[in-house]
């Protein structure tokens, strides 16, 4: 069974920090979405890579796929507090789309 | 933002009674999903549908039913609920075969106690 592994859990910054966060599974990913949670919101999607060591930039959001796609990575540039929120990723392969547990972000004023 | 409404938003209700979640949705897309979220747990799939009276069991799928007698709306009904019940429920949609895209359009939740 895949699974997706993300790291950190949980992220407590400064403003203006940067910050990297990683999504890993023993398995190769067909695609790799981002998405993220705000307090009392449902998950609102960021991104989709698909391509071997693809990266994709939205603003001060990079998001990176590894060339075997088996891991992904998304850093924020000069965190904001509005950037505070849960970090999902998933997966869809063979037929099932599986969740991370996601990484919690606070970013202090 | 996808059009995706969900109702009630908050619900406390008693061990034992039935509880229906609503999903209606403005966009006219095909599938739809219903997932819950706990803490340690992330999200994890209950029921989804692919078209009108179309719909299949997700992971967690014991102790609810579904029903999808229009495009736009996707029932949730917990026939008697129980305390490990209680959770956030999310609806979500897609255009295209989601478990296929991973792309999908979430709803902001209905959050369920079950005392």
């Amino acid at each position: 069974t895949q699974l997706l592994e993300q790291s950190p859990q949980f992220l407590s910054i400064q403003e203006g920090e940067n910050l990297t966060v990683y999504c890993n599974s023993s398995s190769v990913f067909s695609s790799l979405q981002w998405y993220r949670q705000e307090p009392g919101e449902g998950p609102v999607l960021l991104v989709t890579v698909v391509t071997g060591g693809e990266v994709k930039k939205l603003k001060r959001l990079t998001f990176q796929f590894g060339d075997a796609r088996k891991d992904s990575s998304l850093h924020i540039t000069a965190a904001q507090p509005g950037d505070t929120g849960l970090y999902l990723c998933s997966s869809s392969n063979t037929g099932k789309l599986i969740f991370g547990q996601g990484t919690t972000l606070q970013v202090k004023p | 933002d996808a059009g995706i409404t969900q109702s009630p938003r908050h619900k406390v209700t008693e061990t034992g009674t039935p509880v229906t979640l609503r999903c209606h949705q403005t966009e006219n897309h095909r599938y739809m999903y219903w997932y819950r979220q706990d803490p340690g747990h992330g999200l994890r799939l209950i029921h989804y549908s692919y078209g009108v009276k179309d719909t299949d069991k997700g992971e967690v799928s014991d102790g609810y039913s579904v029903s999808r007698s229009k495009t736009e709306d996707f029932l949730l009904t917990l026939e008697s609920a129980t305390s490990s019940q209680t959770s956030v429920y999310f609806c979500a949609i897609s255009e295209a075969g989601g478990f296929n895209t991973g792309e999908l359009f979430f709803g902001e939740g209905s959050r369920l106690t079950v005392l």
